[in-house]
């Protein structure tokens, strides 16, 4: 089947600290990979999101690459803000389905000033 | 432009009640899923429809739960009767996916939160 594991949370950092949120994917074929982030009281959003191996997507300063040999999407910011405290949740599609998109767990960021 | 649309954004009411959910959808978009989002279980799919039809719903977690999408730009959620278990928030979402093509991303709308007494 097809599952996404990630980084247990929750994680709490200062203001300009390094953030690394880890991902696990498997599947068959060729999935595209996603990160989507969700505020407080709010729907979740796409953050950014790589369709094929060594694809780097970028969005806000958060980056992650498509790592088809460790089967990973991890998500990396230089310098977190205190506005970048949310819920992140990575996500792939099964490269062959009709929209459906597997989420892992999500994982709660908090920065502090 | 207008993006998925949920109604009511906050619904209380009485267990044994019947609950509605609606979304609107994306115009344009034929792919529809439903969320339930709760601190325990995180994000489950309950069903989603590709043009309008019923593509998948095993995650719907009883025969209290029901989903129609009369067309393209509407669908509900109906709990009947509801429980307080069923307090949660649920999301709808859409995508324009509509063909054996990957990589198109799922636009959610706010959600409502359901709290049952």
């Amino acid at each position: 089947g097809n599952s996404v594991t990630q980084m247990e949370g929750p994680v709490t950092l200062s203001e300009e600290a390094f953030l690394t949120i880890n991902c696990t994917y498997t599947a068959t074929g060729y999935p595209s990979l996603f990160w989507y982030v969700q505020y407080p009281g709010e729907g979740l959003q796409l953050l950014l999101k790589a369709t094929k191996a060594d694809d780097k997507g970028s969005n806000k300063g958060f980056e992650a690459t498509y790592r088809k040999e460790t089967t990973s999407f991890h998500l990396e910011k230089g310098s977190v803000q205190v506005s970048d405290s949310a819920v992140y949740f990575c996500a792939q599609d099964r490269g062959s389905t009709l929209g459906r998109l597997y989420f892992g767990r999500g994982t709660q960021l908090t920065v502090w000033p | 432009d207008a993006g998925v649309i949920q109604s009511p954004r906050h619904e209380v009411t009485e267990m044994g009640q019947e609950v509605t959910l609606r979304c609107k959808p994306i115009s344009g978009h034929n792919s529809l899923f439903w969320y339930r989002q709760t601190m325990m279980r995180g994000l489950e799919l309950l069903i989603y429809f590709n043009n309008n039809v019923p593509i998948d719903d095993s995650g719907m977690p009883e025969d209290r739960f029901s989903a129609k999408m009369p067309n393209a730009s509407f669908s509900t959620l109906k709990i009947q009767p509801s429980e307080p278990r069923d307090s949660a928030v649920y999301f709808c979402a859409s995508s324009p996916q509509g063909q054996l093509l990957s990589n198109q991303p799922q636009h959610f709308g706010d959600g409502t939160r359901l709290s049952i007494l």
